[in-house]
């Protein structure tokens, strides 16, 4: 079993739809999270981080924490044509590791 | 002006050519990284530096030797290349664990071994 799970897709939605892309993972030592976005043929991008359970909204984007469940979110209301693009979940090995472990990535088409 | 560029985009050549890709980061930050994604998105930790000393050996051929001359540089050198290493090559760096982590990329080489 991967340490961290995503859905490849591709998701095709039309504009303004609400997008959800999720990813599970294995290792409940797990602290942070991080969602990257990678446009095409271009390197990924931070676009938000969250420690622990619970919500975090930065503009048109939430990140959400199950812990319980090990189990987070991120969710892009009103999306846009220009928010296609593959999404990255990421969490550090440990409070201290340098390793980043990443989701394969769900790649993101929304249609005008 | 780039925070991570890398050098060059593209890398093209033959089977059991040796190559060698460059990276520099003018961010201040103390560790650099380098990973590979392959044609399925899947991107994984190759080498890290931190401060000019490994502190990240993957899995990885020895036909790869990275190489950091100041912590603000880092260079991978690929010998004898071989078909499977077609993929695109992506440097990084962050300010060691602070942030928890947080990295920030280059655009990627695009190697293609023919």
């Amino acid at each position: 079993q991967k340490e961290v799970e995503q859905d490849p897709g591709p998701l095709s939605v039309p504009e303004g739809a609400i997008v959800s892309l999720n990813c599970t993972y294995s290792n409940s030592a797990f602290q942070y999270f991080m969602w990257y976005r990678q446009y095409s043929r271009k390197g990924p991008e931070l676009l938000m981080y969250t420690y622990s359970s619970g919500n975090k909204e930065d503009g048109r984007f939430t990140a959400q924490v199950d812990k319980s469940s090990k189990y987070i979110s991120l969710f892009i209301r009103d999306s846009q044509p220009s928010d296609s693009a593959t999404y990255l979940c990421a969490m550090p090995q440990g409070d201290s590791s340098y390793k980043l472990i990443f989701g394969s990535g769900t790649r993101l088409l929304v249609r005008p | 002006d780039t925070a991570v560029s890398q050098t060059p985009k593209y890398l093209v050549t033959q089977m059991g050519n040796d190559k060698s890709i460059k990276c520099e980061q003018n961010l201040g930050h103390d560790t650099m990284y380098w990973y590979k994604q392959d044609s399925k998105k899947f991107l994984k930790i190759m080498f890290s530096y931190n401060n000019k000393e490994l502190i990240i050996n993957e899995t990885v051929p020895n036909r790869f030797s990275p190489k950091s001359p100041d912590k603000a540089h880092l260079n991978l050198h690929i010998n004898s290349l071989e078909l499977g290493d077609s993929a695109v090559y992506f440097c990084a760096s962050s300010q060691g664990t602070q942030y928890k982590n947080i990295q920030y990329f280059g655009a990627g080489t695009r190697l293609s071994v023919l």
